[in-house]
């Protein structure tokens, strides 16, 4: 059974960092792209930034590019993203998803964790 | 950047039938996704690549993708289906979701 494990998430100033992390089980983690997806208080979906299964990629969203890092260790089948230079716009649930066999969408995501950028 | 854009609520009786609708430029020349999100809960699949159900969903979701529009229909629709739905595509390396549409069963 896939499961995706969101942590990390939490109350954080403006200006300041945080480090989101996603445990994977299920699956074969190294041959399938991974991506955060995050979704503001009653608003829409937004994808954030994906790793490619390969690891030959990584990418962004305009409105996070210079600001948030992904990262894959393969050996803990965990996914992270290093957050910094936080802004109030960035406040919303972050969601890991696996892209489904067939690419270009998701077939399963995590429970998300709530991200707060508030002074 | 590509757009996708849907109406904003969709009302429903219980056992009629739900269309929505997911418009874009020339979207038929893209796959289209649906995912359901019920209240408090995480996105699921429900239509992928415009027209196949992943297994565990049921045969009254069914989805469409011709010209500038997708179309996901919810058949004999129950009041489990009462949720928000986005499409989603694939564009210059991007996943482009749209704004969702919140499906109310009356």
């Amino acid at each position: 059974e896939v499961q995706l494990l969101e942590s990390g998430g939490g109350l954080v100033q403006p200006g300041g960092s945080l480090r989101l992390s996603c445990a994977a089980s299920g699956f074969t983690f190294s041959s399938h792209d991974l991506s955060w997806v995050r979704q503001a208080p009653g608003k829409g979906l937004e994808w954030v930034s994906g790793f490619s299964g390969s690891g030959r990629s990584m990418d962004y969203a305009d409105s996070v590019k210079g600001r948030f890092t992904i990262y894959r260790d393969i050996s803990k089948n965990t996914l992270s993203l290093q957050m910094s230079s936080l802004r109030a716009e960035d406040t919303a649930v972050y969601y890991c998803a696996k892209e489904g066999n067939t690419g270009l969408h998701f077939d399963y995501w995590g429970q998300g964790t709530l991200v707060t950028v508030s002074s | 950047s590509y757009a996708l854009t849907q109406p904003p609520s969709v009302s429903v009786s219980p056992g009629q039938t739900a269309t929505i609708t997911c418009s874009g430029d020339k979207l038929e020349n893209k796959y289209t996704f649906w995912y359901q999100q019920r209240p408090g809960q995480s996105p699921v699949l429900v239509i992928y690549e415009d027209d196949k159900r992943p297994s565990g969903i049921p045969e009254r979701f069914s989805g469409s993708n011709s010209g500038n529009t997708a179309t996901l229909t919810i058949s004999g629709t129950q009041a489990m289906d009462e949720a928000d739905y986005y499409c989603q595509t694939w564009d210059n390396y991007t996943y482009v979701f749209g704004p969702g549409t919140k499906v109310t069963v009356l």
